[in-house]
């Protein structure tokens, strides 16, 4: 299996461009999370799909960013407009919750690190 | 939201030391993971615990879920240059799937 796939692996954009992640999920795992790190605030979750549906968004900055996941192999993450602030490496990662186990172990992506500019 | 508190934040050590990372929360956790991570790549699963009390063993890493399944700690014995790394524990909310991420602990093993 090759894991959880995410391009690009880096991204350099200047303030006000549009920056879109990509990620593909282990084949068969029906949860997907995006996960933003920084030094300051460390490993931060964005917002999670199951079964390709948004479950919680609460952890979405603002409007300038949204996620989607048209299908259970590919999810994105878009900045529009992007600014400095939002410069960190951004993780993908899926899991697969199926009983009688109850625990979500996640497999995480390389990351993509954005910077801007 | 439960938050995790992980210390120490950082630690240096030289090769062949024993090691203590803990994680707090006042919250209880229905399970808990801890993972490392490396430089330029994603976090990496190392165990889940899932049982107040329960012990853990890989290798030279022994994990333990406290009683009440608030805590959790990871010791580390003999530590060797390849431990080195970014430790993180993470607890599953008791009501949903979502995990909460301590802040990690950045340890470094000296040769």
């Amino acid at each position: 299996d090759a894991g959880v796939i995410q391009s690009p692996r880096h991204e350099v954009t200047e303030m006000g461009q549009e920056v879109t992640l990509r990620c593909k999920p282990i084949s068969g795992h029906d949860y997907l999370f995006w996960y933003r790190q920084t030094m300051m605030r460390g490993l931060e979750l964005l917002i999670y799909f199951n079964n390709n549906v948004p479950i919680d968004d609460s952890g979405m900055p603002e409007d300038r960013f949204s996620a989607k996941m048209p299908n259970a192999s590919f999810s994105t993450l878009k900045i529009q407009p992007s600014e400095p602030r939002d410069s960190a490496v951004y993780f993908c990662a899926s899991s697969l919750l199926s009983p009688p186990l109850s625990y979500n172990e996640q497999f995480f992506g390389p990351g993509t690190r954005l910077t801007v500019l | 939201t439960q938050l995790l508190e992980q210390s120490p934040q950082f630690l240096s050590i030289q090769e062949g030391e024993n090691l203590t990372v803990y994680c707090n929360s006042s919250s209880v956790f229905s399970s808990l993971q801890w993972y490392r991570q490396e430089p330029g790549e994603g976090p990496v699963l190392l165990v889940t615990v899932v049982t107040g009390g329960e012990v853990k063993k890989l290798k030279r890493l022994t994990f333990q879920f406290g009683d009440a399944r608030k805590d959790s700690s990871l010791h580390i014995t003999a530590a060797q240059p390849g431990d080195t790394g970014l430790y993180l524990c993470a607890g599953q909310e008791t009501s949903g799937s979502r995990l909460t991420f301590g802040e990690g602990t950045q340890l470094t093993v000296n040769p």
